[in-house]
């Protein structure tokens, strides 16, 4: 089966630097990789995804970027804000596939 | 407007007391997931649904079970919930297997006492 594994586990930023999260996996085959926020108390939210046939996808102050050869991706905030603290995790599935693989987790915490 | 909706968001349950926790969706999505998140740990899928197939991961436990009357609602029922079961339900969605990402609900966060 496919392995996730997500760093750093924790990040804390200055608001307005950048914080950057990274992701391997371990199935080649795996073409799809989503990007989940969860805040406090909630349910996971997709913020950005990634499709094996891109390398880079970029919107607003997010942006991913997958190297498929190594069997990473990486998430990118830049100009971070407070409202930017939460659990973010990274996933990763084959576009048939019925499941997600999720990473560990990373919390951010930006710092006003 | 929420699309995926889990009832209740907090419940406390004794140890071997039966419990249901209940997710909805407004979506129309074929396909609807049960997640068990620990805390500070990654969701691990439980089941599925897609449709009326029930589709088990291997190493679910027994004492978890799972119904979906209508496409709009899936239950999960834990028959003997133990202290380990303390954990983040987390109900989700999606249109068909060609993954393209959940929609998860809030979550419900289960205690057992």
């Amino acid at each position: 089966g496919e392995n996730v594994e997500q760093h750093p586990s924790t990040l804390s930023v200055q608001e307005g630097d950048s914080a950057v999260i990274k992701c391997t996996y371990s199935d080649s085959a795996s073409n799809y990789f989503p990007w989940y926020k969860q805040e406090l108390g909630k349910g996971p939210q997709l913020i950005i995804d990634i499709r094996s046939n891109v390398g880079e996808k970029k919107d607003q102050r997010i942006a991913v970027t997958l190297n498929k050869t190594a069997k990473h991706f990486s998430l990118h905030i830049t100009e971070t804000q407070p409202e930017d603290s939460a659990v973010y995790f990274c996933a990763a599935s084959r576009d048939t596939g019925n499941q997600f693989y999720f990473g560990t987790g990373t919390s951010l915490t930006v710092i006003p | 407007d929420a699309m995926v909706i889990q009832n209740p968001r907090y419940q406390v349950t004794q140890f071997g007391k039966p419990v249901t926790l209940s997710c909805s969706q407004t979506l129309n999505h074929n396909v609807m997931y049960w997640y068990q998140q620990k805390s500070s740990q990654a969701p691990k899928l439980l089941f599925h649904y897609y449709d009326k197939d029930f589709n088990n991961e291997a190493d679910t436990p027994d004492n978890f079970q799972s119904r979906r009357p209508n496409t709009s609602f899936c239950f999960l029922d834990i028959r003997s919930p133990g202290l380990g079961d303390t954990a983040m339900y987390l109900c989700a969605t999606s249109r068909d297997y060609i993954i393209n990402g959940y929609t998860f609900g809030s979550g419900t966060r289960l205690t057992v006492v």
